[in-house]
């Protein structure tokens, strides 16, 4: 139980493109999805934080027209990098939690972005 | 800012050997201790969730303590076998859901 899935495994695009990236929970409902960023050798970083049916809450530091965050339904929220430019090039990856007061988030296998 | 610290970044073992990493977090607004286990184009899997002072959890070869007064957790893997390779990540919890990870350790068991 609790599978998250992620599509696409890997994108590559031109500078200046828009790339979707889903995130869907497979056999449970996701209240929250959580959207990560890592860079080499760092730690995942916490992007955006989206609950169903409302908008993402963006941390510090997040542009949140660039990283367009949309959670229509307790399956499914999708990150969109607009106007993509080579420093946009990472790893993303979401995560999801299954009902308020569960400690536990469940991953995605991520997507690496490379953007030329 | 809150730091999450993991050592050390990798190491190696032979088929086997015990071993064990560390995850220093901050001591104060904690809520929760988190360790992952992500081998490469994976998705992270939960291992432990760790939320009083002193609790040890075991699954099979792998155990994990958590000292909250000090900060730290241990993981300890018995007896490595070469499926075990992979990074083990470390995430602290204060209550708001926003985990802050740690950079991993890169386990790599030798057979």
């Amino acid at each position: 139980g609790a599978v998250v899935s992620q599509h696409p495994s890997r994108v590559i695009c031109k500078s200046g493109t828009s790339v979707k990236i889903e995130c869907r929970s497979l056999d449970f409902q996701a209240t929250t999805m959580f959207w990560y960023r890592q860079f080499p050798k760092k730690s995942l970083m916490l992007m955006a934080t989206s609950n169903e049916g409302s908008k993402a809450t963006y941390e510090q530091g997040v542009e949140k027209d660039k990283f367009l965050i949309n959670h229509a339904s307790l399956t499914l929220s999708t990150l969109t990098v607009t106007s993509a430019h080579p420093e946009d090039s990472s790893f993303y990856i979401c995560s999801a939690r299954s009902h308020q007061g569960s400690y536990e988030q469940y991953f995605g296998p991520g997507t690496r972005l490379t953007v030329t | 800012i809150l730091n999450v610290e993991q050592s050390p970044q990798s190491l190696h073992v032979q088929e086997g050997d015990s071993t064990n990493f560390t995850c220093s977090f901050p001591s104060s607004n904690f809520y929760a201790l988190h360790w992952y286990r992500w081998e490469t184009a994976k998705s992270p899997e939960a291992l432990f969730v760790m939320t009083l002072n002193g609790d040890e959890k075991k699954k099979g070869r792998i155990s994990a303590t958590l000292n909250t007064k000090e900060g730290y957790s241990y993981l300890y893997i018995k007896g490595s076998q070469p499926e075990d390779s992979a990074t083990y990540l470390c995430a602290f919890d204060s209550g708001t859901y926003k985990y802050i990870f740690g950079t991993g350790t890169r386990l790599k068991v030798l057979a």
